[in-house]
């Protein structure tokens, strides 16, 4: 059981370089989001999807771009890497709001610009 | 504004004792979730109970329960029987109402269990 696939795993970046973080998840879920966690923290929604061709913001959506073209990828794009960027992402998909649907996540991409 | 605090930052406990983490919430939404995940070292989340604002009784999912006191606005996490590997970040966090599923985290308690 795949589930919920980011890649890479880790990458380090230049100040002002561009990069895509991959997401594909093979449970058909409609729902699909992506995170950040700095460190000792919680993590931060960047965006959203409620399906294929829908797209909107979360808490912290500066310098970050998405797509959703299928139901099962939602990649992330980086443009301009900034020192801030630096972070874990998170990727997670559910179902949707039937009680109790869990987000099932990634195993994250760390992230670091230097 | 929806809100989700874990004041408890580190917590130790001894094996094979129980431990309680705490959660309070916030928000004006009748209908919410709350969700308990589980970070190990390692990184990845792991979903570990549920429990909904108009469930009448506490969620249980084996040694893990939910301490849910509506009128308190508190969920917190009850672990039985604390095992080694237990020891790992847990953060609370709550589905916002609406039509997005959206959750909300806490900042997340780092446990040690002690042998």
């Amino acid at each position: 059981n795949a589930g919920v696939t980011q890649t890479p795993k880790f990458r380090i970046l230049k100040i002002g370089q561009s990069m895509t973080l991959q997401c594909t998840q093979d449970m058909n879920h409609n729902y699909m989001y992506w995170y950040r966690q700095d460190p000792g923290m919680g993590l931060k929604l960047i965006y959203y999807s409620v399906g294929a061709g829908i797209t909107d913001k979360g808490e912290v959506p500066n310098g970050y771009n998405v797509s959703r073209s299928t139901t099962e990828d939602f990649p992330l794009r980086l443009e301009l890497a900034a020192p801030s960027q630096t972070s874990v992402y998170f990727c997670a998909s559910s179902y949707g709001l039937g009680q109790g649907q869990p987000q099932h996540f990634g195993d994250g991409t760390r992230l670091s610009i230097l | 504004a929806q809100k989700i605090t874990q004041t408890q930052p580190g917590m130790f406990v001894q094996e094979k004792e129980a431990v309680t983490l705490d959660c309070t919430y916030d928000t004006s939404d009748p209908s919410y979730g709350l969700f308990w995940y589980k970070q190990p070292s390692s990184g990845e989340m792991i979903f570990l109970i549920y429990q909904g604002s108009y469930d009448q009784q506490n969620a249980t999912e084996g040694r893990y329960s939910l301490n849910f006191q509506k009128a308190r606005k508190s969920a917190n996490l009850v672990i039985s029987a604390s095992q080694l590997g237990d020891s790992a970040m847990y953060f609370c966090a709550m589905r916002e109402g609406g039509a997005t599923n959206k959750l909300i985290f806490g900042t997340g308690t780092l446990l040690a269990v002690q042998p």
